[in-house]
């Protein structure tokens, strides 16, 4: 078992750029979460997907900010345009139930920053 | 308004030692809290959990302890090892949204050789 998995690791972009961030979860989830780690505000949920349907989407930022789950096995968070204090880091995390009872599994995460 | 606080950014204990992290909440309707523990570069990883219907859960060298009527839990990590070094957040979720996890922001432990 890979684990989740993330992609890029690391992105460094110009404020007003577009960043898709990229996800695969573990074979066999149907759950998958995007949370995101910054100083100020500790680690957040962005978005919540079950069965690849948006569920709760109620901690995204901002319009500018959107994700897809297009099937079981992949999932993109895209921040367009980007400013820089969206930099932070995003981890996807996937779980095979939805529920937070055993823990979800977290990728390794990826570090944005947007100067 | 932070839902799930810990206090203490930092704690740093002797090798063999207990390490005790401490967690509180304000949100009654939490009915599951868990552990997680972070090291540098990766992902938080799942430690241990418990919930409200109990007290006190047991894994090996962790034990997480729940004080509801304190509204405060803590991990206990007998005996610590240097590998124990990392950030633990504690967790927190609630009835029909338990897969929404409201985390705390986090204790550095570091265990001294």
């Amino acid at each position: 078992d890979a684990g989740v998995i993330q992609s890029p690791r690391h992105e460094v972009t110009e404020m007003g750029q577009e960043v898709t961030l990229r996800c695969k979860p573990i074979s066999g989830h149907n759950s998958l979460f995007w949370y995101r780690q910054t100083m100020m505000r500790g680690l957040e949920l962005l978005i919540y997907f079950n069965n690849n349907v948006p569920i709760d989407d109620s901690g995204m930022p901002e319009d500018r900010f959107s994700a897809k789950m297009p099937n079981a096995s992949f999932s993109t968070l895209k921040i367009q345009p980007s400013e820089p204090r969206d930099s932070a880091v995003y981890f996807c995390a996937s779980s095979p139930d939805g529920q937070g009872f055993y823990g979800y599994t977290f990728g390794s995460g990826t570090r944005l920053t947007v100067v | 308004d932070q839902q799930v606080k810990q206090n203490s950014p930092s704690l740093s204990v002797q090798e063999g030692r207990i390490s005790i992290l401490n967690c509180d909440y304000t949100n009654s309707m939490f009915d599951y809290f868990l552990w997680y523990k972070k090291y540098p570069a990766e992902g938080p990883t799942f430690l241990i959990s418990i919930s409200s219907i109990k007290d006190k859960n047991e894994d090996g060298r962790f034990t997480v302890f729940l004080n509801k009527s304190a509204k405060h839990l803590s991990l206990h990590i007998v005996p610590s090892q240097p590998g124990d070094s990392a950030v633990y957040f504690c967790a927190a979720s609630e009835g029909d949204s338990s897969y929404k996890l409201i985390f705390g922001s986090g204790t550095r432990l570091l265990v001294r050789p």
